[in-house]
Formats: C-alpha cells, sequence, structure tokens
C-alpha cells in the first residue's frame, strides 16, 4: 500500500458526460501528480500541483482540469466525455517539485469507462 | 524532449529462469533521475527503485538487480530465479524538471510484459 488514495476505483459513464476523480497524497507529500494510462497512448503525464499551486502540464486536454485544495487532496474533472477518455487514471504524490530525484508513490487508480 | 524506449513488449520465461528487461533512454540533462515500477495484474504501480545518473554502481535487491550504463544509455533490471508472482508489466520511466513552472514530471516506456509460468 502506497499511502496515496484514490476514490473511486471504477466509474462507468456515457459519453457527454463530466465526472470528478479524487486523490488524497500520502501524508507529508505537497506534490500530487495525474497520469492516464490507456492501450493507445501508455502512461501519459497530465497535470502537477505542488501545495495548491499548478506547477507543470502534460498532454491534459482542455476538457479536463484539475485543482489541489488546502488539505492538499486534489481532484480530477473530466467534462464533455467521449469514448477515447476510457483509461485508468493514476495519481501520484511526492515530497516535493522540481526535483526528479523524487520517487513518485501512485494510488490504485480509478479506471473510467465511457460507454 | 526525453525519451524511453523498452524494445521487448512481452517476455515468457519458465520459473526459475533468469530474464533481463532492457530500457533504453535519450535525455540532454547532464543529470538525471530512472526509475522502475511494477504494476502486477491488480494494477496498480509499484515503485521499485531510482537510480540517479552520476552513480554507475550496480544494485542488487534480493532477486532484483539493475544495470546502469551511461555510455550506452541503457538502464537493465535482471530478475534471478524468477517466480510466477513476478508476472508483471515493467515500466522504466525517466525524470524531467519542468523549469518553467518549478515542476516535475516522469516520462515512461510502453512497458514490459513479464510472464513467468511454471
Amino acid at each position: 500500500d502506497s499511502g496515496v488514495t484514490q476514490t473511486p476505483k471504477h466509474l462507468i459513464t456515457a459519453t457527454g458526460q463530466r465526472v470528478t476523480l479524487r486523490c488524497s497524497p500520502r501524508s507529508g507529500d505537497l506534490s500530487v501528480y495525474w497520469y492516464q494510462q490507456s492501450l493507445d497512448q501508455g502512461l501519459q503525464f497530465l497535470i502537477q500541483y505542488y501545495n495548491g499551486e499548478e506547477r507543470a502540464k502534460g498532454n491534459i486536454l482542455e476538457r479536463f482540469s484539475a485543482q489541489q485544495f488546502p488539505d492538499l487532496h486534489s481532484e480530477l474533472n473530466l467534462s464533455s466525455l467521449e469514448l477515447g477518455d476510457s483509461a485508468l487514471y493514476f495519481c501520484a504524490s511526492s515530497v516535493v517539485s522540481g526535483q526528479g530525484k523524487n520517487e513518485q508513490f501512485f494510488g490504485p487508480g480509478t479506471r473510467l469507462t465511457v460507454l | 524532449a526525453q525519451k524511453v524506449t523498452q524494445a521487448q513488449t512481452e517476455i515468457s520465461v519458465v520459473e526459475k529462469e533468469d530474464v533481463t528487461l532492457d530500457c533504453v533512454y535519450e535525455t540532454r540533462d547532464t543529470t538525471y533521475y530512472l526509475f522502475w515500477y511494477k504494476q502486477p495484474p491488480s494494477g496498480e504501480l509499484v515503485f521499485l527503485i531510482r537510480r540517479n545518473s552520476f552513480d554507475e554502481q550496480n544494485e542488487i535487491s534480493g532477486r532484483y538487480s539493475w544495470n546502469f550504463q551511461k555510455s550506452t544509455s541503457s538502464f537493465n533490471f535482471t530478475i534471478t530465479a524468477s517466480q510466477v508472482v513476478d508476472s508483471a508489466v515493467y515500466f522504466c520511466a525517466l525524470s524531467e524538471v519542468i523549469l518553467t513552472g518549478g515542476g516535475n514530471k516522469l516520462t515512461f516506456g510502453t512497458g514490459t510484459q513479464l510472464k513467468v509460468e511454471l
């Protein structure tokens, strides 16, 4: 158990809908990262927050947004969902930001299925 | 741009065989960090090891060992005396610091599916 929690574990929804994925980092970690794992794109970095501020952005679609709250939990919002958004979404956390040496600990993931 | 290549898509071995998973990376950074993660059938990503670019000493942890060679930009992972429980997808990753925002991210390879059979 990495100490990173994600809810829900599974999510099934329809095209055009909006969903929110939630992540709580390990105790003491200030950085939260979101990754998407799909069959065609592999594991891709979406976005990173550190202590409430956005610090890095990857290939995140405009329909997707995220935030990190004062208690350090983070939410990833996906809207106008398409079939291609079906994927496993991981949250990871680390102690600091901007240092490549810090390993990221991953949560169990949220499996999103868009029908 | 950084890149990680895991050319082996799938490897099948019989239990107790040794197996090596290859990882080749590209980066312009002089200081960088490499990682290996394991994704068992249950789906979670488990951190295995971190290696920095200025330490080329090989590392051994039980049945796992890692061979880092800067000259060939490779960071290979060997499992000795493989077991069925080692069956998983293994990912190699390279850390990148994002100077503009003070962030960082991991660039993953496509993973190698290891199947260990009895």
